[in-house]
């Protein structure tokens, strides 16, 4: 069965240095999504993205936050300067259409900042 | 925004027992979602229900869209289906929203 893929699976770093996470989505998807958990809370909506542009972004995607599908496989998540309270499990999601469509998780990246 | 709510906030079960989670959402959806958070914290996909019923060997879900809930039935309960069962929805049709889980821990 297909599946998102994200790596790596844990990243430790300093604050203020830029992490890059990767996400293969599922190959005939089309819609790409960024999700991230703090520790012990909810599962938040980042950012949403299809046909190389952003869809819709939350209030926690600001200008440190950025996403792009560099090729036909990857879509990626950067942070350009960390903040310790961006230490969180960070998942990629992909659905085959827009509206009303299963999201399919990745197992996610485990961002620690210190 | 949509508001999710979800109930118990925790659950502990002896195995085998049953049990019944509950969602209840404050608008229409498109698209509701059941995940259980393992230990190692994956998400991993339940349901996509967003009305009717579904069954998956020991686990089963009923959304009553008109009336804004979902339930998510445990049965026979073992140690493995310990974690977080979250449930998410999207009423917009490009991001899903997640209620705040419930813990369920099931004892030996």
């Amino acid at each position: 069965e297909p599946e998102v893929t994200q790596t790596p699976s844990h990243q430790v770093t300093q604050m203020g240095q830029e992490v890059i996470l990767r996400c293969v989505p599922i190959s005939n998807h089309l819609y790409f999504y960024w999700y991230r958990q703090i520790l012990g809370q909810k599962v938040e909506f980042l950012v949403s993205f299809y046909n190389n542009e952003i869809s819709e972004k939350s209030e926690i995607f600001d200008d440190q936050f950025s996403v792009e599908r560099p090729d036909g496989s990857n879509f990626t998540l950067k942070i350009r300067s960390t903040k310790l309270e961006d230490s969180a499990m960070y998942f990629c999601a992909s659905s085959e259409f827009l509206a009303g469509e299963t999201q399919y998780f990745g197992p996610g990246t485990r961002l620690l900042v210190l | 925004g949509i508001q999710v709510e979800q109930s118990p906030p925790d659950l502990i079960l002896q195995e085998g027992a049953n049990s019944t989670l509950r969602c209840n959402f404050s608008d229409s959806v498109n698209n509701l979602q059941w995940f259980h958070q393992n230990p190692w914290g994956q998400l991993i996909n339940l349901f996509y229900i967003p009305s009717g019923t579904k069954q998956n060997g020991r686990l089963s879900a009923t959304t009553v869209a008109t009336e804004r809930y979902s339930l998510l039935y445990i049965s026979s309960s073992q140690t493995t289906d310990s974690g977080v069962y979250f449930c998410a929805v999207d009423a917009a049709g490009n991001k899903l929203t997640f209620g705040g889980g419930t813990r369920v821990l099931v004892k030996p």
